[in-house]
């Protein structure tokens, strides 16, 4: 089946940029997301990039795709506080409704 | 306004019993889902409804049914709780129509604990 994969943790000091990376396998993927989820809160959808594009910028966050490589990452830049959360690496084609979720990566920031 | 909301948001009950967590959502979306969280954060869908219509139903235990009374509205119930069922279950919704027909939106989750 179609697989997502992130690596499980990523510590960064405050004011650096983080940049957490995903793989996927799936070649039809038409979209690619990346959610945030806070403890003890839902998900919420940070950004998402259509597979025919490269990258995509909003603010902080600069999310750059690799399709060739099925290579996804999400920078964030300035890191805070705030940004302490684990983030989940998604992707979906139009083959079904079916979004398939990576493990999540949980960002921890240094002081 | 709230656009996926789902009710209860913790759910403390006995193994043996059944409960349902409803989810409702004001953004005029065509499509529902659920999914499940683990303890380890693991995201899985369960179940995704088109218009009142089942459409995704993976592999989940016959004893987790959902029901969509409206194309507002998708409700899971679930009978004869088990230890295993403990989780937080998510509710979404998505378009179906447009460039973000693909787009889930999520709601806060139910926090189910079994004992």
């Amino acid at each position: 089946g179609e697989d997502v994969e992130q690596s499980l943790f990523l510590s960064v000091r405050e004011g650096d940029s983080s940049v957490i990376n995903c793989t996927y396998t799936d070649s039809s993927s038409t979209y690619l997301y990346w959610y945030k989820q806070e403890p003890g809160a839902g998900l919420q959808l940070l950004t998402y990039i259509f597979s025919n594009m490269d990258m995509k910028q909003d603010q902080r966050l600069t999310v750059l795709l690799n399709k060739k490589d099925k290579h996804l990452s999400l920078r964030i830049a300035d890191t805070q506080t705030g940004d302490s959360a684990i983030y989940f690496c998604a992707e979906s084609s139009n083959r079904d409704d079916k979004i398939i979720f990576g493990k999540g990566t949980r960002l921890h920031i240094l002081p | 306004d709230t656009a996926v909301s789902q009710t209860p948001k913790y759910l403390v009950t006995q193994m043996g019993n059944d409960k349902s967590i409803k989810c409702e959502q004001n953004l005029g979306h065509d499509t529902m889902y659920w999914y499940k969280q683990d303890s380890k954060k693991f995201l899985k869908i369960m179940f995704s409804y088109n218009n009142k219509e089942l459409i995704i139903n993976e592999t989940v235990p016959n004893r987790f049914s959902p029901k969509s009374p409206d194309k507002a509205h998708l409700n899971l119930h679930i009978n004869s709780l088990e230890l295993g069922d403990s989780a937080v279950y998510f509710c979404a919704s998505s378009p179906n129509w447009g460039l973000a027909k693909n787009i889930q939106y999520f709601g806060a989750g139910t926090r189910l604990s079994v004992l």
